[in-house]
Order: structure tokens, then C-alpha cells, then sequence
């Protein structure tokens, strides 16, 4: 079984400084590596993946993570944050063979401030 | 890309009442579905995972004569909270893996927020 920990609840940043937002998973198989963000009374909208391949991935609104399998973490992380960054990020993982579930972290909160 | 669209987004019930909430998935066929269920301020609990043209697969602790599932097409399957209580009141949010190009990525629906009156 899968298990993923984000270590951080919640992480203030001002507006333009970089930010980073740890993830850290547990994996008996390989798998595969997700970034999801929600925003306040909204679903879930995928950031990027992480699949094979490459392990620095770029996704949207200029976010970018990644994979080291050594220390299987899978940071995300922005160079410059605005306001409408402020969102609940959600690390997941799943097995990459057959048609499994993700299992997510508790989340973390960014907060921007102005 | 893969879209998967759930109705409806807000749904309000009067406690003892059932009600479904419908996840679609609108340009690729999905065998296998998923639900889960997430409290405020909380992260995201599977509660189970939907089949096509079987029984849905259960997690453990979750009623499955209080939460129904059925998968009734491949792009179609839907959750129905029965006897429902103030208790039930949540953000329920499906998925479905989306083949081919997309390389596996688990889409998700807008999600529906459940208020038990």
C-alpha cells in the first residue's frame, strides 16, 4: 500500500517570493505522482503528474516539481507566487499498473500574502 | 483533454431522505470509477471503487447499504447516499482514470457538496 505525507499543514509566503511544498511518499512499487490544487468551494484541478521520464516536471501556473526516488519526494515548488496562488495542494500517489486509485496527503494550505 | 463532469454540484436533503449524485465521464469510457469523500479542511478519503457492470469495491468503514454505487455504462456512475443524516453532510468528488495519451492521469469531477438539513 501507498502512503503520503506532506509535512506541512499550512505555509505563508509574500506575494513574489518562492515557494516549496513538501511531499514525501511510501511505496512498496513503483508509482506514479501527482500535484492537485483547490481553491476555496471548488474541486480538484490537476497541477502536473509525474509518470516516467524526466524527473523535474513542469505544470501549470508556472509550478514545477520533482521526483527524487531516493528520497521519494516530490516537492513542488514556484518561483514566485501571486494572491491567486492562495489554494489547498494536494500530493497523491498511485501504483503505475492497473487501474488503482490515488491516495492523497492531508494537504497543504498557502497562504499569500500581500 | 479528459473531462469528467458530476451533478449536482450543491444539493441540499432533508435528513432521512436519499439522493444521487451522477459523475460522467463526457470523452473517454471509464471501466473503473472512483469516490471519495472529503471533510472540511481535511484531505481526500477513497470510499470506493466503482466497476462497470459489477459491484463496487468498498474501503473499509464505509457503508455500502448507506452509499450506493452503480455503474451502469462506461461513462456513467453514480452515488447514492440513502437514509441520509446531518453526518453525511459532505464534499463528495469522483474520478476516473483517463486511457491512452493521457497517460493514466486520474481526472476529477467539479465535486457535490452535501447539506443534510
Amino acid at each position: 500500500a501507498q502512503s503520503v505525507t506532506q509535512l506541512d499543514s499550512q505555509v505563508p509566503v509574500f506575494e513574489e517570493a518562492p515557494v516549496e511544498l513538501r511531499c514525501n511518499y511510501s511505496s512498496s512499487v513503483s508509482v506514479y505522482l501527482f500535484w492537485y490544487v483547490q481553491y476555496p468551494n471548488q474541486g480538484l484541478q490537476l497541477l502536473l503528474k509525474y509518470l516516467s521520464g524526466s524527473t523535474l516536471v513542469k505544470g501549470i501556473n508556472g509550478f514545477e516539481a520533482e521526483f527524487n526516488k531516493s528520497q521519494t519526494s516530490f516537492h513542488l515548488r514556484k518561483p514566485s507566487v501571486h494572491i491567486s496562488d492562495t489554494a489547498e495542494y494536494f500530493c497523491a500517489v498511485s501504483e503505475n499498473s492497473g487501474n488503482t486509485p490515488l491516495v492523497f496527503g492531508k494537504g497543504t494550505r498557502l497562504s499569500v500574502i500581500a | 483533454g479528459a473531462v469528467v463532469s458530476q451533478h449536482p454540484s450543491r444539493v441540499i436533503c432533508k435528513s432521512g431522505t436519499s439522493v444521487k449524485i451522477e459523475c460522467r465521464s463526457l470523452d473517454f469510457q471509464a471501466t473503473t470509477m472512483f469516490w471519495y469523500r472529503q471533510f472540511p479542511k481535511k484531505s481526500l478519503m477513497l470510499m470506493a471503487t466503482s466497476n462497470e457492470g459489477s459491484k463496487a469495491t468498498y474501503e473499509q468503514g464505509v457503508e455500502k447499504d448507506k452509499f450506493l454505487i452503480n455503474h451502469a455504462s462506461l461513462t456513467l456512475s453514480t452515488l447514492t447516499v440513502t437514509s441520509a443524516h446531518p453526518e453525511d453532510s459532505s464534499f463528495y468528488i469522483c474520478s476516473a482514470r483517463a486511457p491512452g495519451p493521457s497517460g493514466n492521469t486520474i481526472y476529477f469531477g467539479e465535486g457535490s457538496w452535501l447539506t443534510v438539513v
